[in-house]
């Protein structure tokens, strides 16, 4: 298994571009999230979702949209993107209230610069 | 709305000797609290688990502890060595709907050897 994997691994934005932040696990999970690393900070809930077809806001998802059309991929939208957006954007998912672990694995991240 | 504090922000401990990082959670609902372990340029991993149901659970050199009535959750690393050198994250979520996750902003171990 490749477990969570992201791409890109970095990218460069103009303010006002758009781009998306591809997610796929390979684990079958029913549940994945999206979160932000700012510098010297925790990881911040941008947006979840506990299966196909189905997403909810997490505590910052201003600026960002989600879709879920299948249980492997998650993918990520800035539409307009802000310096704020600058940070380290993670993927996770994990199986979900009736798996046998509640652990969320992570993918290796996403360096997004907005200048 | 929630908040999980954690200290402290940075860590230095001797090869060999004991680490603890200590958390607190505002949310009484919160029953899940996993600890990860983030090495540069990597995403957290998961090192170990408690659920609200358990005050102690050990996995070889790390140990957790959880005081339910104060809010206080803790980990402990007992003969630490340089590759336990690394950002460690805790964190507390309500094992219901998303499963929404809130994290300490982390804490630096160095550990020299």
């Amino acid at each position: 298994n490749a477990g969570v994997t992201q791409t890109p691994k970095f990218r460069i934005l103009k303010i006002g571009q758009s781009m998306t932040l591809q997610c796929t696990q390979d684990m079958n999970h029913n549940y994945m999230y999206w979160y932000r690393q700012d510098p010297g900070m925790g990881l911040k809930l941008i947006y979840y979702s506990v299966g196909a077809g189905i997403t909810d806001k997490g505590e910052v998802p201003n600026g960002y949209n989600v879709s879920r059309s299948t249980t492997e991929d998650f993918p990520l939208r800035l539409e307009l993107a802000a310096p704020s957006q600058t940070s380290v954007y993670f993927c996770a998912s994990s199986y979900g209230l009736a798996g046998p672990t509640d652990t969320q694995y992570f993918g290796p991240g996403t360096r997004l610069t907005v200048l | 709305g929630e908040n999980v504090e954690q200290h402290p922000s940075t860590l230095s401990v001797q090869e060999g000797d004991s680490a603890v990082i200590k958390c607190t959670y505002s949310d009484s609902a919160s029953n899940y609290f996993p600890w990860y372990k983030q090495e540069l340029g990597k995403g957290p991993q998961l090192i170990i688990d408690i659920r609200s149901n358990v005050g102690e659970k050990k996995d070889q050199r790390i140990a957790v502890t959880l005081n339910k009535t104060a809010k206080h959750f803790s980990l402990h690393i007992t003969e630490t060595q340089p590759e336990d050198s690394a950002v460690y994250f805790c964190a507390a979520s309500e094992r219901t709907g998303g499963f929404k996750t809130i994290f300490g902003a982390g804490t630096r171990l160095f550990v020299k050897a």
